[in-house]
């Protein structure tokens, strides 16, 4: 079966760092991305990884470890725009992705 | 500014009408897909497209739903009859193979 777990909800603080966790299990594994959804409209692209390791753009990195079936985004210097879902998304076929419930982040002052 | 378009954005209708949703992708992209959101189950892959033709439908109830992409620039997903079950929010991305995919704004639909 397929399955991914990432947290339902966290809050944090405007300026301060945060980590969204996400473990999967799929049949097949190609890459995994991550996507920003903010209430009321469409998921918009953030990141892809596809080798172990982190990649960095900008304000947010993204770290994946196949072996252990493990991702996290990491966002710095939170800001109140950054209010919005976090959607992990292995990829598990040519161009399929597997989305789960996502992370609905709130940044508070 | 290339972008995905959907018609309609918001829809409200009674139980066992036909609701068809339109999706323009964006030019010279070769693979459209078909997702539903709802709260409880997230994004669900309905269907996907390459080059026009479908690879994945598995998704989809098939005695229900209809995918198809008439031509390059149209993807068409239809619900016959509906049922309030299918209140969601449908969205349609499109991209190319082995890259990212760029969601449209969705349809949200109402089955009363």
């Amino acid at each position: 079966g397929q399955n991914i777990d990432q947290p339902t909800e966290m809050t944090a603080t405007e300026g301060a760092i945060v980590q969204i966790n996400c473990t999967y299990q799929t049949s097949g594994f190609n890459g995994l991305f991550w996507y920003q959804q903010h209430a009321g409209e469409a998921p918009t692209f953030l990141s892809y990884n596809v080798l172990d390791g982190l990649e960095e753009k900008g304000r947010f990195s993204s770290f994946l470890s196949r072996s252990k079936g493990y991702s996290y985004l990491l966002l710095k210097e939170l800001q109140m725009k950054d209010s919005a879902s976090y959607l992990c998304a292995p990829k598990t076929g040519a161009n399929n992705l597997f989305f789960g419930t996502g992370t609905r982040l709130t940044v508070i002052p | 500014d290339a972008r995905v378009t959907q018609t309609p954005r918001d829809k409200v209708t009674e139980m066992g009408q036909e609701v068809t949703m339109r999706c323009q992708p964006i030019l010279g992209h070769n693979t459209v897909f078909w997702y539903r959101q709802t709260m409880m189950q997230g994004l669900e892959l309905l269907a996907y497209f390459r080059n026009r033709a479908p690879l994945d439908d598995s998704g989809m109830p098939k005695d229900r739903f209809s995918a198809e992409m008439p031509d390059a620039t149209l993807a068409t997903l239809k619900i016959q009859p509906s049922e309030p079950r299918d209140s969601a929010v449908y969205f349609c991305a499109s991209g190319f193979s082995q890259g990212e995919q760029f969601f449209g704004p969705g349809t949200r639909l109402t089955v009363l």
